[in-house]
């Protein structure tokens, strides 16, 4: 069964530090991989998806996330953090079966904190 | 413009009421889901529809019922409420992919409190 693990359920930085947030993910078929925030009472946002095709994934707020199929981890990560990244941050791993669509399996969450 | 939508926002209610929430969204896609969010932020999927079929049935206790009247449209009843149903519920729709999953926009939640 497909799992999600993410490492550390809260992370600190000081603003303009590299955000580095950890995925591994476990997965008996070729994996989609998703990173989604979600701000103070808010629902979730999609930062970026990965599905098979280029490695180094791009999303929005200048985040980015590679996929390494020999660490089996999809790690987030952003130069330069800033103020307005604190979040609540969720790593998944798509379930599917053919034929009857899929779901999302989440990792645990990862507070990120900015410090001025 | 809301892609999805959700009512009510907080849900305040006594242990053994019944209560329904509402979901809907205007994004055109054919399958819709529900997931669960505890007090510890964990996200478990609950159900998912697709044109208005159940699909996705996770272990869920069977005092919660979805339904879905039309494909914009993914409605939760709950029954006989308990403390242990307190949480944050979250309405999601995607495309339907057979043998994929697209990205799923997420409603902004329904903060449910049984008291």
């Amino acid at each position: 069964a497909q799992s999600v693990t993410q490492l550390g359920s809260h992370v600190s930085v000081s603003e303009g530090a590299l955000v580095l947030l950890r995925c591994n993910y476990s997965s008996s078929v070729p994996p989609y991989l998703f990173w989604y925030v979600q701000y103070p009472n808010q629902g979730l946002q999609l930062l970026l998806k990965y599905t098979s095709a280029a490695t180094l994934v791009k999303g929005i707020n200048g985040f980015e996330a590679e996929f390494k199929k020999s660490e089996t981890s999809f790690h987030l990560t952003k130069p330069s953090a800033h103020m307005s990244d604190a979040a609540e941050y969720f790593c998944a791993v798509s379930d599917h079966a053919e034929n009857q669509g899929g779901k999302l399996i989440f990792g645990q969450g990862t507070e990120l904190s900015v410090k001025p | 413009d809301t892609a999805v939508s959700q009512t009510p926002k907080y849900l305040v209610t006594q242990m053994g009421n019944d209560k329904s929430i509402k979901c809907e969204q205007n994004l055109g896609h054919d399958t819709m889901y529900w997931y669960k969010q505890d007090s510890k932020k964990f996200l478990k999927i609950m159900f998912s529809y697709n044109n208005k079929e159940l699909i996705i049935n996770e272990t869920v206790p069977n005092r919660f019922s979805p339904k879905s009247p039309d494909k914009a449209h993914l409605n939760l009843h709950i029954n006989s409420l308990e403390l242990g149903d307190s949480a944050v519920y979250f309405c999601a729709s995607s495309r339907f992919l057979a043998g994929g999953v697209d990205t799923q926009y997420f409603g902004p939640g329904t903060r449910l409190t049984v008291l």
